[in-house]
């Protein structure tokens, strides 16, 4: 079982460009979520899904949008990047059927650079 | 302010020693906590949750510790081996939603 799988592995990027950072996971899970992780700040969380259909708002989630058109994929998209958003960026994923207490599964990351 | 707090520090010890790492938070009423170990270049991945009625959680040599009078969770390692060596972050879960809060993790280097 492949758990999560995130694409790209890593990127550089011009400030301004778009990009998409892709994350599908194959556990059938209902909650998704997307964090950044900076060295000494720890996991921030950007967006998260509860269920296919839905998305919200999470800790920093400015000049990031999501979608969840299905129950497997959770894409992240950078619609013009800024030096700041350089950053290492995990999906994650939970039953969430057990409610707030669920154990979240982790991609492998993609490492993004923005020049 | 709210804030989560883990030793900026790595904690070395030796092999067969435990280790103990502490998380503290300020403002916060969590209803659970997690810890994840993290290694270099991979996700976090899930150990053990705790909740706020809790007040001892074990798993093979690892044991948690939740005090919510002290607003503190320890996380000990008995026995220590060196492929224990990693960043251990601590996450509070909030009974509202289904987000957790991440502290910034205390990295553990277990000598031979």
């Amino acid at each position: 079982t492949a758990g999560i799988t995130q694409a790209p592995t890593s990127q550089i990027l011009a400030a301004g460009r778009s990009m998409t950072l892709r994350c599908t996971q194959d556990m059938r899970h209902n909650a998704m979520y997307w964090y950044r992780q900076d060295l000494g700040l720890g996991l921030r969380l950007i967006h998260y899904s509860n269920t296919a259909g839905t998305t919200g708002k999470g800790e920093v989630p400015d000049g990031y949008s999501v979608s969840r058109a299905n129950t497997d994929d959770f894409p992240l998209t950078l619609a013009s990047a800024v030096p700041s958003q350089t950053s290492v960026y995990f999906c994650a994923s939970s039953d969430g059927l057990a409610g707030v207490r669920d154990e979240q599964f982790f991609g492998p990351g993609t490492r993004l650079t923005v020049l | 302010s709210q804030k989560i707090e883990q030793n900026s520090e790595a904690l070395n010890i030796q092999e067969g020693k435990t280790a103990t790492l502490t998380c503290n938070y300020t403002n916060y009423s969590p209803a659970y906590l997690q810890w994840y170990r993290q290694d270099p270049g991979r996700g976090p991945v899930f150990l053990l949750l705790i909740r706020e009625n809790e007040k001892e959680k074990r798993k093979e040599r690892l044991k948690v510790t939740f005090d919510t009078t002290l607003k503190q969770s320890l996380f000990h390692i008995t026995a220590s081996q060196p492929a224990d060596s990693a960043t251990y972050l601590c996450a509070l879960v909030m009974d509202s939603s289904y987000k957790l809060i991440f502290g910034s993790g205390t990295r553990l280097l277990v000598r031979p």
